[in-house]
């Protein structure tokens, strides 16, 4: 059983430009959660999506940053216009979306991250 | 609003001495409580939980955890370290089920031989 995958790996883009990352949850998992962690910084929740829906985006920029995860395909984070702020590594994480854990807490299954790099 | 404070940012360890990475919390709800692992240049990895019941929680390499409501607490310790051991350490917590995880700010622990 394949974990959550993203790609790209790394990826660099100069100012200005766009950057498209992409995640595919595990399979059976409909929950898709966005986080950033920024040289030095923790990791901070972005945006929580479930299939054609944005359930919780509180932690996203309010612009140049958009998030989807279609019926069909993986979910994808964008960013318009980067600018050298946006370097980080970029993570996603998925759950389950009808199996439930003791207690409810449903558990995060975390990618390896794509790193971007803004020159 | 929930948050977590991992109040050391570094601990140097020798091998197999133990070690405690400390993790606060405050909520004013219950709270679900996580600690995951980064390797460099990885992702998150978790080592183990705490939902309800036992206090004292085990996970996975050799770590445990203590569940504390009292002072707010969810400290990781670990017996005996290894070099393999040498990694970032994040607390997180979620309100509840399929919400999202706040994060403390990190503890990287460097295992010296």
């Amino acid at each position: 059983n394949a974990g959550v995958m993203q790609n790209p790996r790394h990826l660099v883009r100069r100012r200005g430009q766009e950057a498209r990352l992409r995640c595919s949850p595990m399979k059976g998992h409909s929950h898709v959660y966005w986080y950033r962690q920024l040289p030095e910084e923790g990791l901070k929740f972005m945006v929580y999506l479930q299939k054609e829906n944005i359930i919780d985006e509180s932690g996203m920029p309010k612009e140049r940053f958009s998030a989807e995860f279609p019926k069909e395909g993986p979910s994808i984070l964008r960013i318009q216009q980067v600018v050298r702020g946006d370097s980080a590594a970029y993570f996603c994480a998925s759950s389950p979306g009808t199996a439930v854990l003791a207690g409810g807490a449903y558990e995060q299954y975390f990618g390896p991250g794509t790193r971007l790099t803004v020159t | 609003a929930q948050s977590v404070t991992q109040l050391d940012s570094q601990v140097p360890v020798f091998e197999e001495a133990p070690v405690e990475l400390r993790c606060n919390y405050s909520s004013s709800v219950s709270v679900y409580l996580f600690w995951y692992v980064q390797y460099p240049n990885q992702g998150l990895q978790l080592l183990l939980k705490y939902l309800s019941g036992s206090t004292l929680v085990k996970g996975i390499n050799g770590f445990e955890a203590e569940f504390n409501k009292s002072q707010t607490s969810f400290h990781l310790r670990k017996p005996s370290v290894h070099i393999s051991d040498t990694a970032e350490y994040f607390c997180a917590v979620s309100k509840a089920a399929g919400n999202k995880l706040t994060f403390g700010g990190g503890t990287r622990v460097l295992v010296k031989p």
